[in-house]
């Protein structure tokens, strides 16, 4: 079985400043995706980020990135030039990757880390 | 893009009643959809898999006679909350899979039992 901690159940960060979320997993599986998902107060889960774990260069999307360890099991968030609009609870979440794709949708969550951004 | 529309968005019942929850994928075919149980300011815990056409794959410690699944058509998903009681009251989600790795999310129901 797998697992996803996040550690941090709160961050806060000034507008337009940087701030990292952190992740750590476990698995014992060689081939998997992981997820950064965002919530904001509406409750609608937004996709953030993808990185498959076969990948070894770090995703990106526009002020978005991850920092990926595979070997240290660490799966951090990147945010910069926070924006008002990014106030959120984040969840870091792990896939398994079946040949297939039979099993993809299948997603193992994290506790969370709600994220503040003041003006 | 793709939607996911779940409905309804809160519902209020009375302990011992039922209620069902929907979750229909409305411009693409979901094979496969999931449903995620949410407490406030908590993870979203995987309840089930639903398959079209095929018995639900319940998670382990889920109750499926409480929880009752139904995925009878490819757009279409229930989740029937059956003789509901307070410590059921939780915010439901499901998620959809599409074609190529895509994966949708309802915008989830606040279920209150009282």
């Amino acid at each position: 079985a797998q697992t996803v901690t996040q550690s941090q159940p709160e961050m806060s960060v000034q507008e337009a400043e940087t701030v990292t979320l952190s992740c750590t997993y476990d698995t014992s599986e060689s081939n998997y995706y992981l997820f950064w998902y965002k919530q904001p107060p509406s409750r609608q889960m937004i996709l953030v980020i993808r990185q498959e774990a076969y990948k070894q260069q770090n995703a990106t999307e526009n002020r978005f990135s991850v920092n990926f360890q595979k070997a240290a099991k660490s799966f951090s968030l990147k945010i910069s030039d926070s924006q008002l609009g990014d106030t959120a609870m984040y969840f870091c979440a792990f896939m398994k990757h079946v040949a297939g794709g039979t099993s993809y949708g299948k997603l193992t969550f994290g506790q969370g880390t709600i994220l503040t951004v003041h003006p | 893009g793709a939607v996911v529309s779940q409905h309804p968005s809160r519902v209020i019942c009375k302990s011992g009643t039922s209620v069902k929850i929907e979750c229909r994928s409305l411009d693409f075919q979901a094979t496969t959809m999931f449903w995620y149980r949410q407490f406030p300011k908590k993870s979203l815990m995987l309840m089930a898999t639903s398959n079209e056409g095929s018995k639900a794959t319940y998670e382990q410690g889920v109750e499926k006679d409480k929880f009752l699944i139904n995925h009878a058509s490819l757009t279409l998903s229930t989740l029937t909350v059956t003789s509901a009681h307070p410590e059921d009251s939780s915010f439901y989600i499901c998620s959809a899979r599409g074609i190529g790795e895509k994966l949708f999310f309802g915008s989830g129901t606040q279920l209150s039992v009282l």
